[in-house]
């Protein structure tokens, strides 16, 4: 597509349940990123893929995070047994390669809401 | 550890008048600096880049300078307008590993009229 994709856009869902976010990236990008954002903080790295290679899971903040991608295409977010701590906007970008960081295109985030 | 940090949380302009925003990062070996924009429920857009070899970059109304002695970074807007108005984000990265971009905690630009 012309940009990142995200969805669902908002997602309220209750302490305890399981989410999944997903992420299209723009065609042809073998880099899909995923940051979280907590309100008025800067961007928090979670997880990076890069083509076939394994992924760098270094950023993910617990074992309830976990990622996945289907070669270069899309990407979800699984969050389970959410937290309120897990209250963000989790945003997705994409570049043609590693060493791209001006080609980063951020999708518009998916804002999680645990309540 | 890395940091970035920006010193100023909210940045209020005139219309008309130039803009600068700074960032401080920690580790000398970041080689590549990127300034983002972020509007209102939107996501991040690439603003401007500058790698350790330069000291100054220049883009349409926006230059970036960047001191490598004191590791500090800034962006600098020319006759900010009210389109200007959002929060803006400083990224460093380093070793070109740029799947690590370490984000400052952006400042918030607001141009009055």
């Amino acid at each position: 597509g012309a940009g990142v994709s995200q969805s669902p856009s908002n997602k309220v869902t209750e302490k305890g349940k399981d989410v999944e976010l997903r992420c299209d990236p723009i065609s042809g990008h073998t880099a899909l990123y995923w940051y979280r954002q907590r309100l008025g903080q800067g961007l928090e790295f979670l997880i990076y893929f890069q083509g076939n290679s394994a992924p760098d899971k270094s950023g993910l903040p617990s074992d309830r995070f976990s990622a996945e991608r289907t070669g270069e295409s899309v990407s979800t977010l699984t969050i389970q047994r959410t937290q309120q701590e897990d209250s963000a906007v989790y945003l997705c970008a994409s570049s043609i390669s590693r060493g791209q960081g001006s080609g980063y295109t951020f999708g518009s985030g998916t804002r999680l809401t645990v309540v | 550890g890395e940091s970035v940090g920006l010193h100023l949380p909210t940045l209020s302009v005139q219309e008309g008048d130039n803009s600068i925003i700074n960032c401080a990062y920690s580790n000398s070996a970041s080689d590549y600096f990127i300034w983002y924009k972020q509007e209102s429920g939107k996501g991040p857009q690439f603003i401007i880049d500058i790698r350790s070899n330069m000291d100054k970059r220049q883009g349409q109304r926006v230059t970036v300078l960047l001191n490598k002695t004191v590791k500090h970074l800034s962006l600098q807007i020319a006759a900010t307008q009210p389109g200007d108005s959002a929060v803006y984000f400083c990224a460093v990265g380093y070793g070109g590993a740029t799947n690590k971009l370490i984000f400052g905690t952006g400042t918030l630009l607001a141009v009055q009229p």
